[in-house]
């Protein structure tokens, strides 16, 4: 299975903007990058994907870099709700995909 | 719309007994998910269904683990009989499909504690 590589933690400060790196590097042509978040006792939700071109909606941002090796996710202005574990995924045909451990965010206030 | 449904969301059982977990799918998602999440780690996926029938199940200990969809709507996840490492969070997502844009959305999950 294609794997993404992220930081174990990152801190941010509340109202500071927040890049979330991710690396996949063996991904391939077709597969799309999406995003998830889970806060605390919740199940994950869906952040944001995207294929080859950044992406925006009203929850982040979404940098792909023109290799698609790597990607970044952005927070534009970090809030204490913002606070979760984050995990950067590849899809791949057949909804196949694999979650790695995540990056967990804090925010400080 | 309402969400993906699970219960119960908890759940405390000593070892060698059965548990099952249910799982309810928003209307009219094909694709169905579930995944076991240990406490520290992400979610892996233990199988997956299209419709009715089993697209993964590559990761399912089928020696002690069981998983229908009956009707392709609502599911049930056996474990039968349990172990101290079966201690998790079950979770279930739904999908509309397989296709590599498709959304995964998650119930809230069952928390398993085996004893």
């Amino acid at each position: 299975d294609a794997k993404t590589t992220q930081p174990n933690s990152m801190e941010s400060n509340e109202e500071e903007p927040v890049h979330l790196p991710c690396n996949h590097s063996t991904i391939s042509g077709t597969d799309y990058i999406h995003w998830y978040r889970q806060l605390p006792s919740q199940g994950p939700e869906y952040v944001i994907h995207g294929l080859t071109s950044n992406v925006n909606n009203r929850m982040a941002s979404l940098a792909i870099a023109e290799d698609r090796k790597s990607s970044t996710l952005i927070l534009h202005r970090a809030t204490l709700r913002d606070a979760a574990v984050y995990y950067c995924i590849l899809r791949l045909n057949a909804g196949k995909s694999t979650f790695g451990d995540g990056t967990t965010l804090t925010v400080k206030p | 719309e309402a969400g993906v449904a699970q219960s119960p969301r908890y759940k405390i059982i000593e070892k060698r007994q059965s548990v099952a977990f249910w799982c309810n799918p928003i209307s009219g998602h094909a694709t169905l998910y579930w995944y076991q999440q240990i406490l520290g780690q992400g979610p892996k996926l233990l199988i997956q269904f299209q419709n009715n029938g089993v697209v993964d199940d590559s990761q399912l200990p089928k020696d002690r683990f069981s998983a229908e969809r009956l009707k392709g709507v609502d599911s049930t996840l056996k474990i039968q009989p349990a172990k101290l490492e079966d201690s998790a969070v079950y979770l279930c997502a739904s999908s509309w499909g397989e296709g590599r844009t498709d959304t995964q959305y998650f119930g809230p999950g069952t928390r398993l504690t085996v004893l």
